[in-house]
């Protein structure tokens, strides 16, 4: 999956818990997004990056945080899980400069009871 | 932004080629077309793209109408490792001032190859 990791592949929490999904790329490309995703919607942006501490927001922002710190490492936060976040949660790299081509990682279940 | 719009979903023998319209009537010149799918529960995979000429590469073949406002995705000998949902996207004809784009997915199509 072009390098890119994502931890944990499952995870299971409680409503009010603060959780936060990593992302990994060994590919040095510059984007970085992390998407959602549910029955009926499809696919959602969430947050993206640009670069080193560099971020913005998606369509689908409010409730959630994110950092990246390294190159390598883009980190999705949920400060306190509520259970419209349950979802299947992918994070996709893109190199950019002409290249506009996502790769997608294997994914994140969370499930907030 | 463009919107594009998909069938549910459809069915095609494997072997046969399977044909995956998508209607984008609002695409602007210089708004790319884009394909992924997605099999089972893996994340989105990159199939091919192409703004106004026809595309053929190893996987799949894109024909983009003259007007550009509805495009077919082509397999031409499906097999049932592609059964998938595959999604038709168009990227944003401007850049954010980040300098990337925000893709936008729809729900797609559900293709089943059926043996």
């Amino acid at each position: 999956d072009a390098g890119i990791t994502q931890s944990p592949r499952h995870k299971v929490t409680e409503t009010g818990t603060p959780v936060t999904l990593r992302c990994h790329q060994t590919e040095n490309h510059r984007y970085m997004y992390w998407y959602r995703q549910d029955p009926g919607h499809g696919l959602r942006l969430i947050h993206y990056s640009y670069g080193v501490k560099d971020t913005d927001k998606g369509e689908v922002s409010d409730g959630y945080s994110v950092s990246r710190s390294k190159t390598e490492d883009f980190l999705l936060t949920l400060e306190s899980a509520t259970s419209s976040q349950t979802s299947v949660y992918f994070c996709a790299i893109s190199p950019g400069q002409g290249n506009e081509k996502l790769f997608f990682g294997s994914g994140t279940q969370l499930s907030v009871l | 932004d463009a919107k594009t719009t998909q069938p549910t979903s459809m069915d095609c023998a494997e072997g046969r080629a399977a044909n995956l319209p998508c209607n984008h009537s609002t695409i602007s010149g210089n708004e790319y077309v884009y394909w992924y799918r997605q099999i089972h529960s893996q994340g989105p995979q990159y199939i091919i793209h192409g703004l106004k000429n026809n595309e053929t590469n190893e996987m799949a073949s894109l024909i983009i109408t003259e007007d550009r406002k509805s495009s077919t995705l082509i397999l031409p000998h499906a097999t049932l490792r592609d059964t998938a949902v595959y999604y038709c996207i168009v990227r944003p004809g401007l850049r954010t001032t980040s300098g990337t784009y925000k893709y936008i997915f729809g729900t797609g199509t559900r293709l089943k190859v059926l043996a």
